[in-house]
């Protein structure tokens, strides 16, 4: 079946430091890919998206490249802010009407001043 | 802009009670679905739905019921509580999807504690 793996958290950095949250995903067909960005106390909301080999999805700073080769769609960047903090979840989802989204666990990044 | 309403925004339960946890769309979103947010385990999908009458299982369906009688709504049913049911519980939303532009809105989530 198809699964998102993350990298095991929580993470902690300071203000300006460089962030890379690890995701390889295994899937049964041609999976598109998200980022989703869930703030405390609220639901998730879509931080990015790819959805063939090689594009890259960008948002708020963030960037993520859509890796075929080695399953992977890894989250970057590059000077972390406060307003950071929040739960990261990688997801994928397989083209087709009754296609789910299929979620990782979730990273828990928090940022100190 | 509503986009996706989640109710109650927190609920305590007593073991064996019953409740439906609502929600509802104003997007005209075909495909709704139900998601349980529990610590080191992700969002796991409990049951969805692509369109009014249909609906079908998600991975741990277990103790819940959906319907679907209409496009807005997709309300979730726990017919006994148990302690083990206690969770964040996210609805979401997109259209049908194609391969191309279907983000999945969420709903604010419901807190439900089974006591």
């Amino acid at each position: 079946g198809d699964s998102v793996t993350q990298m095991e958290g929580p993470v902690t950095l300071s203000e300006e430091a460089f962030l890379t949250i690890n995701c390889t995903y295994t899937a049964t067909g041609y999976p598109s890919l998200f980022w989703y960005v869930q703030y405390p106390g609220e639901g998730l909301q879509l931080l990015l998206k790819a959805t063939k080999a090689d594009d890259k999805g960008s948002n708020k700073g963030f960037e993520a490249t859509y890796r075929k080769e080695t399953t992977s769609f890894h989250l970057e960047k590059g000077s972390v802010q406060v307003s950071d903090s929040a739960v990261y979840f990688c997801a994928l989802r397989i083209t087709g009407a009754n296609s789910k989204l299929t979620f990782g666990k979730g990273i828990t990044l928090s940022v100190r001043p | 802009n509503a986009g996706v309403t989640q109710t109650p925004k927190f609920q305590v339960l007593k073991t064996g009670q019953s409740m439906t946890l609502q929600c509802a769309q104003d997007m005209n979103h075909e495909y709704m679905s139900w998601y349980r947010q529990d610590p080191g385990m992700g969002l796991r999908l409990i049951h969805y739905s692509v369109g009014a009458g249909i609906t079908d299982q998600g991975e741990v369906p277990n103790g819940y019921n959906v319907s679907r009688s209409t496009t807005e709504d997709f309300p979730l049913r726990l017919l006994s509580a148990a302690p083990s049911q206690t969770s964040v519980y996210f609805c979401a939303s997109s259209a049908i999807w194609t391969g191309g532009n279907t983000e999945a809105f969420f709903g604010q989530g419901t807190r439900l504690t089974v006591v």
